[in-house]
């Protein structure tokens, strides 16, 4: 069945390593979103992007931070370099949002811990 | 500034039992209003979704009402099952014409003994 599927389902790493999460929407859906959800705040828009171009990333600190969609099956979020407070799962999730009433369907989520 | 607040944060009933979660919002202009089940460790799944034209719509023992003039949402479970324990979301579109954006409240924690 169709699902978002998101890679790795963790990753532990060290203070200052880059880090890529990637994610595969649902083939067909046009709109693809990156949150990341923390205790404390949790979820919290990054960024979005419809037909593959990127509408709206002020929710991502920009120094470090950086999403893009090479090709319509591939999403990535990059954190260069990395910082204990990006500590967080991170999710993506996909839709057909051009109008009311429509879905948007969640990953697993990336659990991303930095040491 | 566009919010959507939910009550309560935590919640504890016993298997059975019904319970009711509240969401308040001031987004706007709102085009949809949906509710998501995350289970721990799991990405959100979801309930129900009603446009703003729709007070209610059911998922199985989910009900979810919408009044649209109050900007206040609730979403009634009957007869709680263990596997009810999660968070529980309410999230918010605003309508911003080609930039739909899902605006999501922090959940509520529900946990259900037996």
């Amino acid at each position: 069945d169709a699902r978002v599927t998101q890679t790795p389902r963790h990753k532990v790493t060290e203070m200052g390593q880059e880090v890529t999460m990637r994610c595969q929407p649902i083939l067909g859906h046009n709109t693809v979103f990156w949150y990341r959800q923390t205790m404390m705040q949790g979820l919290e828009l990054l960024a979005y992007f419809r037909n593959r171009a990127p509408l709206d990333d002020s929710g991502m600190p920009k120094d470090r931070f950086s999403a893009e969609m090479p090709d319509a099956t591939l999403a990535t979020l990059k954190i260069q370099p990395s910082e204990p407070r990006d500590s967080a799962v991170y999710f993506c999730a996909s839709g057909h949002l051009q109008g009311p009433d429509t879905e948007a369907f969640f990953g697993q989520g990336t659990r991303l811990t930095v040491v | 500034k566009n919010q959507v607040e939910q009550s309560p944060q935590s919640l504890i009933i016993l298997e059975g039992k019904n319970c009711t979660l509240q969401c308040n919002y001031t987004v706007s202009p709102f085009s949809n209003l949906r509710w998501y089940k995350q289970d721990t460790g799991r990405g959100p799944v979801s309930l129900t979704i009603m446009t703003f034209s729709e007070n209610t719509k059911s998922n199985g023992r989910y009900t979810a009402t919408l009044d649209a003039d109050t900007k206040q949402s609730s979403l009634h479970i009957t007869a709680s099952q263990l596997s009810d324990s999660a968070s529980y979301i309410c999230v918010v579109t605003d309508y911003g014409g080609a930039t739909n954006k899902l605006i999501f409240g922090t959940g509520t924690l529900l946990a259900v003994q037996p």
